[in-house]
């Protein structure tokens, strides 16, 4: 199975602020990684596919990029709404998830 | 805008089979070359993936899971199923359908999700 590693698993942040997540592979996925932003009690929502292809509707202050075995995915200005818990996974074999990022107001 | 609903009984108890329904509208589940998919959730922890069903009849399945999971379609109901044997308390998860509509793996469509306790 490809592991996949997601950090910090925590962060504090202010409205306004630039975030960044990042997700490491535990072997080559080329560009096979997703990103998903689950609030409580919802299921997730897929933000970014590919690695880098923003879903449609997604507000463009997401983006994603990387490849190979190491991702970022950025908010260039966290909205009041991002809160929330972000999570990567790689669709290059058996799907996999990471652990979660759960991103809380500072 | 296609939908997924998740519908099962929310108790099981220890040693018996799950069995979950995802039930799809406004779309058909023969169509396309999506996959339908099983993910699931212990309350406070990450997700998992199931296992997927394919418009062409094919099945994958989590290694972890394979030896009691099973995942079949109805095209006459638009439905896919989920069933999962010897449940234990580490099965007790929110469990969602999911579908894959492009080429990337990625699940761009969810059910709501429905809770699933493991307890005698």
């Amino acid at each position: 199975d490809i592991q996949m590693t997601q950090s910090p698993s925590s962060l504090s942040a202010s409205v306004g602020d630039r975030v960044t997540i990042t997700c490491r592979a535990s072997q080559n996925i080329n560009n096979f990684l997703n990103w998903y932003q689950q609030k409580p009690g919802k299921a997730p929502k897929l933000l970014i596919y590919a690695a880098s292809s923003l879903q449609s509707g997604v507000p463009s202050r997401f983006s994603g990029s990387g490849s190979g075995t190491d991702f970022t995915l950025t908010i260039s200005s966290l909205q009041p709404e991002d809160f929330a818990t972000y999570y990567c996974q790689q669709s290059y074999s058996t799907p996999f998830f990471g652990g979660g990022t759960k991103v809380e107001i500072k | 805008q296609v939908q997924l609903q998740e519908s099962g009984p929310g108790l099981v108890k220890p040693s018996q089979t799950l069995s979950l329904t995802c039930t799809v509208s406004s779309g058909s589940i023969s169509s396309g070359r999506y996959s339908w998919n099983w993910i699931r959730q212990p309350a406070g922890k990450g997700l998992e993936w199931i296992g997927r069903f394919y418009a062409s009849g094919s099945t994958n399945y989590n290694p972890s899971l394979k030896s009691r999971l099973t995942i079949s379609v109805d095209t006459s109901k638009n439905q896919f199923s989920l069933q999962l044997s010897s449940m234990t308390a580490a099965d007790t998860a929110v469990y969602y359908c999911a579908i894959d509509r492009g080429r990337w793996g990625a699940f761009d469509t969810w059910g709501q999700g429905t809770m699933v306790t493991v307890s005698s």
